[in-house]
């Protein structure tokens, strides 16, 4: 069946750092990948999502690349701050089903 | 923008009684709305899959006994939580669809406590 893969459970990072959470995906159909971000307490809020191969979604700095090759959608950030330290969830949805599969999420610290 | 607010934010049950949680969608059209529950260690169980004027679909370990669900309009839904016991805590989280993509749009969450 589809499967979500987040391999860091916990990233620590200092402002200004680059970030990149790794995120794979399996499926047999069409996806729809999508990034959630989750700040303590809240629930999740959709960050950026892509439907087409090779395409990039970017928003609020943070980018991912859906790369089929590699099924693949790391999502990346150039410089990060205090405040995105949050719970990251990668996404999948695919064509058959309008259900999200989730990724086990990456706690982002990010220290002053 | 599309937004979901979920109602209670947070409730403390003794176990063996029940929880009633609301969903509101405000500015889009939720045709369908996915319900999770979010464990302390922040994984998802999809719980149910809930489109207007269709059947609801449970997943394996959740039945409409435990966890009746009402959709009765494209802006509101609201599950229940019959029967409280520790094993039901959690952090329960209503998604909003619209008729195309795959989006969800969350809610806060209603928080569940057993005691």
């Amino acid at each position: 069946g589809d499967s979500v893969t987040q391999k860091q459970g916990q990233v620590t990072l200092s402002e200004d750092d680059f970030l990149f959470i790794n995120c794979t995906y399996s499926t047999t159909t069409y996806p729809t990948l999508l990034w959630y971000v989750q700040y303590l307490g809240q629930g999740p809020q959709l960050l950026l999502k892509v439907t087409t191969a090779n395409n990039k979604g970017i928003s609020r700095g943070f980018e991912a690349t859906y790369d089929k090759g590699t099924t693949s959608f790391h999502l990346q950030k150039a410089s990060v701050q205090e405040s995105d330290s949050a719970v990251y969830f990668c996404a999948l949805g695919s064509s058959g089903s309008w259900q999200l599969i989730f990724g086990s999420g990456t706690q982002l610290t990010v220290m002053p | 923008g599309a937004l979901v607010y979920q109602y209670p934010r947070r409730t403390i049950c003794k176990s063996g009684t029940s929880m009633r949680m609301e969903c509101q969608a405000v500015g889009f059209q939720a045709t369908s709305v996915a319900w999770y529950r979010q464990s302390p260690q922040k994984t998802f169980e999809l719980i149910a899959l809930s489109t207007v004027n269709s059947a609801i679909k449970y997943e394996q370990n959740f039945t409409q006994e435990k966890f009746p669900i009402s959709h009765p309009n494209l802006s509101f839904s609201s599950m229940t939580v019959l029967n409280a016991y520790l094993e039901d805590r959690g952090l329960y989280l209503c998604g909003a669809r619209t008729d195309s993509g795959n989006t969800l749009y969350f809610g806060e969450g209603s928080r569940l406590i057993v005691v």
